[in-house]
């Protein structure tokens, strides 16, 4: 089965800059998505389309891709970006999700 | 105001039956698919599947094909998740969203589903 991974977990001190990676042997050929899950809460869309951020959400959250690894990238990290991060994508008509990365900032 | 609103939390014991719903408003439901996904306790997040609720065209994520089964009823904007026989590990959180191309734009609230003898 078509597999995504990504770190366990990620730590950034407030401030700075957070990178998560989601990677997958064909994920160069497959649009990401990236959903933001605080504790307690349903998931929330952060970045579509490897890069395009819906309305409502800050511009500090940025997507990329390289290759077959996706990056979500968080500049200027505050304390209420501290969540689980998911990333998501297609294949073969199916929905796959990374194991999920649980950034801390401290 | 769009929104998916979902059916509240369940306790059920094994072997039982269960259907959760979800409801949408605020946008034509039935032009968009609807996803189910998993969250088991402490866990990720798992795809089940999608189902369109304009004709209920249904697709299921490999591992639960059979374990569960979509429907929906666009006349009441709803969507539902119905299990036959329950298990111990079907206890989870389970959302609906709505699908817009390849994203999913739109979560329920979860419903808290809990099987245990």
């Amino acid at each position: 089965s078509y597999e995504l991974t990504q770190p366990p977990s990620v730590s950034v001190s407030p401030g700075q800059a957070a990178s998560i990676t989601c990677s997958g042997n064909k994920l160069g050929n497959e649009n990401v998505c990236w959903y933001q899950q605080r504790p307690g809460q349903s998931p929330v869309l952060v970045i579509y389309q490897n890069n395009r951020r819906p309305s409502g959400i800050p511009e500090r959250f940025s997507g990329s891709r390289s290759g077959n690894t996706a990056t979500l990238t968080i500049s200027g990290t505050q304390a209420m970006d501290e969540a689980d991060y998911y990333c998501q994508a297609w294949h073969s008509s199916l929905a796959v999700f990374g194991g999920g990365t649980t950034l801390t900032v401290v | 105001e769009v929104q998916l609103v979902q059916s509240g939390p369940e306790v059920r014991r094994p072997g039982e039956s269960l259907k959760i719903s979800c409801k949408g408003s605020g946008y034509n439901f039935d032009t968009y698919w609807i996803a189910w996904v998993r969250q088991m306790p402490g866990k990720g997040l798992e795809w089940m599947g999608v189902i369109f609720p304009g004709d209920s065209d249904s697709r299921y994520g490999p591992s639960l094909q059979g374990q569960v089964t979509f429907s929906a009823d666009k006349s009441i904007s709803t969507a539902y998740l119905h299990w036959s026989s329950l298990k111990t590990s079907d206890t989870a959180m389970y959302y609906c969203a709505r699908r817009d191309s390849q994203s999913l734009t739109l979560w329920g609230q979860g419903t808290l589903v809990t099987v245990s003898s």
